[in-house]
């Protein structure tokens, strides 16, 4: 069984532009989830789907960050403008039910 | 406000011997409990989970243990290995996961 893919693995931009990252989940989990982990904290949950609707995004910082899952399938993960404090690894990780899958991550780096 | 916490970040531990990793939660409503374990520019990954109906589960050299009363859990690995050098973290699951900070193991050879 193929697990939780993102691309890129890691990207570098400078403040103010913006960032996107992608998200294949493992087939048949119909729950998304993307955590923010900065570095030497645990994942933060950034938002949650569950299938193509969102079920949590109360940390979000929606004047930047954004997120879809068309489909109920691939999801991206969009900021824009980007702020020095935005670097971390951003994960993906799927569940049908019980424990969470997760990718390999994003490591952003905003400079 | 964190609802999970690792208190010690890191621990080491003589291989062969026993590792015991802590973690502590203050949300009663948490109902699974999952450890993970993330080595360096890897995702974590899953290692063992218990249900808040039961206070142990095993599986092989992994270990873990709930008191619900003291709102703790702990893993315990048996006999320690140099391959489980990585960071662990314990989440607590209610409508979603929440994470510990983690805590960095070193197994000595």
């Amino acid at each position: 069984e193929a697990g939780v893919a993102q691309s890129p693995r890691y990207k570098i931009i400078e403040k103010r532009q913006s960032v996107a990252f992608w998200c294949n989940p493992i087939s048949g989990h119909a729950t998304l989830y993307w955590y923010q982990q900065i570095l030497g904290q645990g994942p933060k949950l950034l938002i949650q789907f569950q299938n193509n609707g969102v079920v949590d995004d109360s940390q979000l910082p929606k004047d930047r960050f954004s997120a879809e899952r068309l489909k109920g399938v691939d999801s991206t993960l969009k900021i824009q403008p980007a702020k020095l404090e935005d670097s971390a690894v951003y994960l993906c990780a799927s569940s049908r039910t019980g424990e969470a899958f997760f990718g390999q991550g994003t490591r952003l780096t905003v400079v | 406000d964190q609802q999970v916490k690792q208190n010690s970040p890191s621990l080491s531990v003589q291989e062969g011997r026993i590792s015991i990793l802590n973690c502590d939660y203050t949300n009663s409503m948490f109902d699974y409990f999952l450890w993970y374990k993330k080595y360096p520019a890897e995702g974590p990954t899953f290692l063992i989970s218990i249900s808040s109906i039961k206070d142990k589960n095993e599986d092989g050299r992994f270990t873990v243990f709930l008191n619900k009363s003291a709102k703790h859990l702990s893993l315990h690995i048996v006999p320690s290995q140099p391959g489980d050098s990585a960071v662990y973290f314990c989440a607590a699951s209610g409508n979603q996961f929440y994470f510990g900070t983690g805590t960095s193991l070193t197994v000595i050879p």
